[in-house]
């Protein structure tokens, strides 16, 4: 079966780090990069970046730069996204997805999408 | 930063009936990189449509993506009860890839 199982809900403290795995399908994780998105309660999407484990580059949005490290463990097959410095603003769900492959390479949109993992940054 | 608007915020409609859904775009949205995606509560986003237009696997044909350049349209020409949701465009033009504030379809 095709899907993105992603780990469990995390609590946090403010000036914390999490670190968010998604596990993949060998021919997902393979052929496709890996995206993460995110929204918080109640608002819209927010794309933070993504991974192509086949060539182990990645790209983030501005934004989180210097914050996210998305990195994969091709033993597992899995994708992780560490978020820095937490802030309650960074409560959310975080979405795993997958970029299509109809997608050109350097222009993303997302065609699976795993559960969820809620973070909530609480003192 | 490509920036999306959707229009309306709400959208209260009967089944039956059909709906239409405005995505515009700050800047051009080059090729078409539109996608729209449907998201019911407590789930993920499904994704409907991208290349503006073009169908993904097992979305019928109720749904249909339009529009270039800046304007940009998802049309349901006759709501089924689990049509009821919110519905996202995204543009995947440039990074980073920007989604839109949404437009919640609900019962009339």
């Amino acid at each position: 079966q095709v899907e993105l199982v992603q780990s469990g809900a995390e609590v946090k403290k403010p000036g914390s780090s999490v670190k968010v795995s998604c596990k993949a399908s060998e021919e997902t994780f393979n052929s496709h990069a890996l995206s993460w998105v995110r929204q918080a309660p109640g608002q819209g999407l927010e794309w933070m970046g993504g991974i192509t484990p086949m060539f182990g580059s990645t790209k983030y949005a501005e934004r989180f730069q210097g914050r996210v490290t998305i990195t994969t463990d091709e033993s597992t097959k899995t994708v992780h996204m560490e978020l820095k410095s937490l802030r309650s603003a960074d409560t959310a769900v975080y979405y795993c997805t997958r970029v299509a492959l109809m997608a050109p390479l350097q222009n993303w949109f997302f065609d699976l999408w795993g559960r969820g993992t809620l973070v909530t940054v609480s003192s | 930063e490509i920036v999306l608007t959707q229009s309306p915020g709400t959208l209260s409609l009967s089944p039956g009936e059909r709906a239409t859904l405005s995505c515009r775009a700050s800047q051009s949205v080059s090729d078409s990189y539109l996608a729209w995606y449907q998201q019911k509560p407590g789930q993920a986003p499904r994704l409907l449509i991208y290349g503006a237009s073009s169908r993904a696997t097992g979305i019928p044909d109720r749904f249909t993506g339009s529009g270039s350049g800046t304007d940009f349209t998802l049309t349901i020409s006759r709501l089924e009860p689990e049509d009821f949701a919110v519905y996202y465009c995204q543009q995947y033009t440039s990074s980073p890839f920007t989604f839109g504030p949404g437009t919640k379809v609900d019962l009339k």
